[in-house]
């Protein structure tokens, strides 16, 4: 696609419940990464892919959080048993092999009631 | 562990001013991004800067790098209200993709 996708866009969700977040990067871009944005806050790296090698998970908050990736194409974030202090926007980012910078995706705002 | 840290983390100024943002960050790095975010969006890549002393332009924002001093600057000339948003920088501290820290972030408002 033309840009970095990501859905839903917006995602209300009870504490203890699981949840999903979809991410389809641009199309040959080899570099996926998840952040957090808390409200008001910069951003927290999650996890990190890049191409088919392992990814770097160190940013993931706890073991509640887990994440994978379909070759150098759509990219799943799970959260479960959400809670409330999971509440922010989760971004996708992309990029080529190599490139400046990222491009980012419009985010998943995960509000937990 | 890379540390990127913005000051200020809020501006209000006048219209017509000018006024620069600071990112310090605290390990050797050469590639550091400016990014701009407008409420509720995604962010938006402003300037990429690669090298010690690289200056790059665009409208009303000017962003340099110096390398040396772990420092990069974003300074606004003669602020319009459209420059009100969120202005992120980010540093890596390897060559290729490896995950950018960010800095807090800088909430920029420009009043009348």
């Amino acid at each position: 696609g033309a840009g970095v996708s990501q859905s839903p866009s917006n995602k209300v969700t009870e504490k203890g419940k699981d949840v999903e977040l979809r991410c389809d990067p641009i199309s040959g871009h080899t570099a996926l990464y998840w952040y957090r944005q808390r409200l008001g806050q910069g951003l927290e790296f999650l996890i990190y892919f890049q191409g088919n090698s392992a990814p770097d998970k160190s940013g993931l908050p706890s073991d509640r959080f887990s994440a994978e990736r379909t070759g150098e194409s759509v990219s799943t974030l799970t959260i479960q048993r959400t809670q409330q202090e999971d509440s922010a926007v989760y971004l996708c980012a992309s990029s080529p092999t190599g490139s400046l910078g990222y491009t980012f995706g419009s985010g998943t705002r995960l509000t937990v009631v | 562990e890379l540390k990127v840290e913005q000051n200020p983390l809020f501006l209000s100024m006048q219209e017509g001013k000018n006024y620069t943002i600071y990112c310090n960050y605290s390990t050797t790095s050469d590639r550091l991004y400016w990014y701009r975010q407008d409420p509720g969006k995604s962010l938006e890549s402003l300037f990429v800067l690669l090298s010690n002393g690289a200056v790059k332009q665009e409208g009303r924002l000017m962003a340099s790098l110096d390398t040396k001093a772990r420092l990069s600057t974003l300074h606004i000339t003669a602020a319009v209200h459209d420059l009100s948003a969120t202005y992120f920088c980010a540093v890596d501290s390897n060559s290729g993709n490896t995950p950018l820290v960010f800095g807090k972030g800088t909430r920029l408002s420009v009043i009348a």
